[in-house]
């Protein structure tokens, strides 16, 4: 089955640029979506297919998929934007939705 | 606005049946642009896919929950529901329902836009 891999954690200050990465083989011919969720609560979609973003998200927020990796980047990080992140495709070959492992964003 | 509502029972015995039902709210169920999922998340750890069902009843599976799993449609009460059979201890977790935005691409092959609205979550606790 299809594998997503993401770091356990990426920590960065404030005001800086957060990248969370998502490895999978050849995940640049899939569409990824990006989800945040802080403690307590549901996930929340932030991307989709790459880089879109749904309305409500910051401009703050960005993605990019090319090759084996997957990207999530975070500008201008806020103490607020401190949550796990899990990226999420749609494997046709398998008609099976999988989930990164999760990645914990700490804000410095 | 649209929402998703769990609901069934917070504690189930080992080797029993797990139901949860997920209510929907300010839209329709029967649209041809969404599936309707169930996601779980035991305690500390990461999303798990349980599956997704259309309105018209057309269903996907995790392949490691396959065996156990149904999920079903209730059109007339805008609602969709889980049946996980012969659970243990690993199935604890809290449960969520979501909807699943859907397109065909270019070559006529399912694709999906992510889940985009999310209910709450219900925590299930299998113990005896």
């Amino acid at each position: 089955s299809y594998v997503l891999t993401q770091p356990p954690s990426v920590s960065v200050a404030p005001g800086q640029t957060a990248r969370i990465t998502c490895g999978g083989n050849n995940i640049g011919s899939k569409s990824v979506h990006w989800y945040q969720q802080k403690p307590g609560q549901a996930p929340v979609l932030v991307v989709y297919d790459d880089s879109d973003r749904p309305s409500g998200i910051p401009e703050r927020f960005s993605g990019s998929n090319s090759g084996n990796t997957a990207t999530l980047t975070i500008s201008r990080v806020e103490a607020g934007d401190e949550a796990d992140y899990y990226c999420q495709v749609w494997d046709s070959s398998s008609d099976h939705q999988v989930f990164g492992g999760g990645t914990k964003l700490t804000v410095l | 606005q649209l929402q998703l509502q769990e609901s069934g029972p917070g504690l189930v015995k080992p080797s029993e049946t797990l139901s949860l039902t997920c209510t929907v709210s300010g839209g329709s169920i029967s649209s041809s642009s969404y599936y309707w999922g169930w996601i779980r998340q035991p305690p500390g750890k990461g999303l798990e896919w349980i599956g997704s069902i259309y309105y018209s009843g057309s269903t996907y599976y995790n392949p490691s929950l396959k065996s156990r799993v149904t999920i079903s449609v209730d059109t007339s009460k805008n609602q969709f529901s889980l049946k996980l059979s012969s659970v243990t201890a690993a199935d604890t977790a809290v449960y969520y329902c979501a909807r699943l935005v859907n397109y065909y691409d270019s070559s006529g092959y399912l694709e999906y836009y992510g889940m985009d609205v999310w209910g709450q979550g219900t925590t299930v606790t299998v113990s005896s």
